[in-house]
């Protein structure tokens, strides 16, 4: 059945560098990848998505890029802040008629 | 303009027992899907309803069932609850068919059952 993995698990890295989450997905016909930030005892919030048209989006600190031949999708963070320490889930949806399918989750320390 | 509200925010249970969680969409969407999410995982899809009725399915037996109302709101069962039930479970509101129209979380229910 379709699957969405992760890695890694957790990352932790010095305030002000960067961080690079990874996924990958199973099912060739997903067209969408939405990645949801979830602070401690909060709800998943959508932070970036990006569909298969397009293979690279960013705002501001946040950047997605897209393989869709390989089937791999990546989260980028520049300049992280202590604020940005969450867990970060991505996920795949075939269509907008469609379930959406997450990951595992990344864990994500910055250390000041 | 109101997000998804979910009642209640918690919740403890004895195996066996039955368990009603509830839903409100944000305004303006007409689909809502539950997901359970158990500690350090991410959310696992149980059930899509729309236009009152389950369109898509996760992998989750019989024992969780489902309603969708007129007014979009929604209901989620769980019959014969097991120590495994224990979790996060969410609901999240969109409008189908959009072509972007990402999930809208609530803040969720914690189940604990005992």
């Amino acid at each position: 059945g379709e699957n969405v993995e992760q890695h890694p698990s957790t990352l932790s890295v010095q305030e002000g560098d960067s961080a690079v989450i990874k996924c990958t997905y199973s099912d060739s016909a997903s067209n969408y990848f939405p990645w949801y930030k979830q602070e401690l005892g909060k709800r998943p919030q959508l932070i970036i998505d990006i569909r298969s048209n397009v293979g690279e989006k960013k705002d501001q600190r946040i950047a997605v890029t897209l393989n869709k031949t390989a089937k791999h999708f990546s989260l980028h963070i520049t300049e992280t802040q202590p604020e940005d320490s969450a867990v970060y889930f991505c996920a795949a949806q075939k269509t907008s008629y469609d379930k959406v399918i997450f990951g595992p989750g990344t864990s994500l320390s910055v250390i000041p | 303009d109101a997000g998804v509200t979910q009642s209640p925010t918690h919740l403890i249970k004895t195996r066996g027992q039955q368990v009603t969680l509830r839903c409100s969409p944000k305004s303006g969407h007409d689909t809502v899907s539950w997901y359970q999410q158990a500690l350090g995982q991410g959310p696992q899809f149980i059930f899509q309803y729309y236009e009152e009725e389950e369109r898509q399915r996760g992998n989750f037996p019989d024992r969780f069932s489902g309603h969708q109302f007129p007014n979009y709101s929604s209901e989620l069962n769980v019959n014969a609850l097991l120590l495994g039930d224990s979790a996060l479970y969410l609901c999240a509101s969109s409008f189908l068919g959009q072509a972007r129209s990402p999930l809208h979380f609530g803040n969720g229910t914690r189940l604990t059952v005992t």
